[in-house]
């Protein structure tokens, strides 16, 4: 299994919902990744975890909230988002951090009313 | 000026054309990705290389890490290739964060 499945693939919140964003892989990878993209951008680094502990958080608002229960799956908790928030939200693994091939996800198209 | 530069911005080809796409960046790196991202999202990683040539289906990446400059090549290319071209550098030592090119949009016409 070399695929790397993101649920809900679409997701419209108001702005005092809390919802969650799953990702799962089952490659064995010990590196995953939460990207933002908005449109005609590239995507933008979130979150890095390393063997379910975060490693890199690149400033991100806590509405925020990452979570990785286990070496297959990563989540992503919303809390109080804002409109441009509005994003497409890309997760991806690599077999570990470091110079290793990303595998993304297709995408969950957030959209905050 | 962006680390990792792309160029064209924008193409469109006739089905059947010999399509490049070029990447230059201004760091050390590591490694370089291609990606490949239809409308609709999803990403779909092409290559990872880090020197010389690699090659897969209509697909040639090639990179020339003194140049810094690498490039996509897509022969015999097809309106199914019609997507956004990524170019994406592992930054070295700091080679946990990738750095984005702001992508190529093609357009193959049948």
């Amino acid at each position: 299994d070399t695929e790397v499945t993101q649920t809900p693939k679409h997701l419209v919140m108001g702005m005092t919902n809390k919802k969650s964003l799953k990702c799962e892989q089952h490659m064995g990878h010990r590196a995953m990744y939460w990207y933002k993209q908005k449109a005609k951008k590239p995507p933008e680094l979130m979150f890095v975890y390393s063997y379910e502990k975060l490693s890199i958080n690149e400033s991100v608002p806590s509405r925020f909230s990452p979570e990785c229960p286990n070496s297959s799956l990563l989540n992503l908790h919303l809390h109080a988002l804002q409109p441009e928030d509005s994003a497409l939200y890309l997760c991806a693994s690599s077999r570990i951090t470091g110079t290793n091939e990303q595998f993304f996800g297709p995408g969950t198209r957030l959209t905050v009313l | 000026k962006n680390e990792v530069e792309q160029s064209p911005q924008n193409l469109t080809a006739q089905e059947g054309e010999f399509i490049t796409i070029n990447c230059s960046y201004s760091v050390g790196i590591s490694a370089l990705h291609w990606l490949q991202q239809h409308p609709g999202g999803g990403i779909v990683s092409l290559f990872m290389l880090s020197s010389g040539k690699k090659k897969h289906g209509r697909l040639i990446a090639t990179i020339n890490i003194q140049e810094k400059h690498s490039s996509l090549h897509i022969t015999a290319s097809h309106p199914r290739d019609s997507a956004v071209y990524i170019c994406a550098a592992h930054r070295m030592n700091r080679d946990d964060k990738i750095i984005f090119g702001k992508g190529t949009r093609l357009h193959i016409l049948p």
